[in-house]
């Protein structure tokens, strides 16, 4: 099946740094790759959708300004969780749609932690 | 009314019994249907998709559909330890992004096989 990696999977920082995490689709293209948050015991939530040369579209609610998202290339879409907080510690986790009608792949998550 | 919503559980099944797993959702214009099973602490990954009214088999794993009820149900036959975990339901959203159509996800049921 198709193959999304994410990195890093753990990452811990201290309160109002910067945290970037990347996703790649290693086995094919993805023009739209979309990004989820995970608190513990619910379930996804999306945050935003990324699009391959333009803006992503984001949720309500979800600031874009600090969740910052870039789709340089069909295999790449990075997340920067801008100023990070202790409120933003979750499980954060990238998925692309694969060629074929609406199935979703996932990568494996990166679970960032702030002190 | 919640898009996806799915009985939290947790959900205590034999081991060699059947899971019944169910799923409702609200959007009556819903295309595709998805279960995907999250092992804790891990990306969730797909199990089965369905597009059609009916049953759709793929070894120990059934999926239903009834989209008159707007219902879709996953069975898991002769029930594995290895099978528990949370299952989560998803809808295939028919609102375009770009040309991309979200999931909407559930909440997850959380299924435990006992030995």
């Amino acid at each position: 099946g198709a193959v999304v990696s994410q990195h890093p999977s753990w990452v811990i920082c201290k309160s109002g740094t910067s945290v970037k995490i990347e996703c790649r689709s290693l086995d094919f293209q993805a023009t739209t790759m979309f990004w989820y948050r995970q608190f513990p015991k619910q379930s996804l939530m999306l945050m935003a959708t990324s699009n391959e040369g333009s803006k992503a579209t984001y949720e309500q609610g979800v600031e874009k300004d600090k969740f910052l998202i870039n789709h340089a290339s069909l295999t790449l879409s990075t997340l920067t969780v801008t100023s990070a907080h202790p409120e933003d510690s979750s499980f954060y986790i990238c998925s692309a749609r694969a060629p074929s009608v609406g199935e979703l792949f996932f990568g494996e998550g990166s679970r960032l932690t702030v002190l | 009314q919640k898009e996806v919503e799915q009985n939290s559980g947790p959900l205590s099944v034999p081991e060699g019994a059947i899971a019944s797993l169910n799923c409702t959702y609200s959007d009556r214009g819903s295309q595709s249907f998805f279960w995907y099973r999250q092992y804790s602490g891990k990306s969730p990954e797909l199990i089965m998709f369905i597009y059609s009214n009916g049953d759709k088999e793929d070894g120990r794993f059934t999926a239903q559909l009834n989209k008159a009820s707007q219902y879709v149900s996953l069975l898991i036959r002769d029930s594995q330890p290895s099978d528990s975990a949370t299952y989560l339901c998803a809808v295939n959203n028919r609102r375009k992004i770009q040309g991309a159509q979200k999931l909407v996800f559930g909440q997850g049921t959380r299924l435990t096989i006992n030995p």
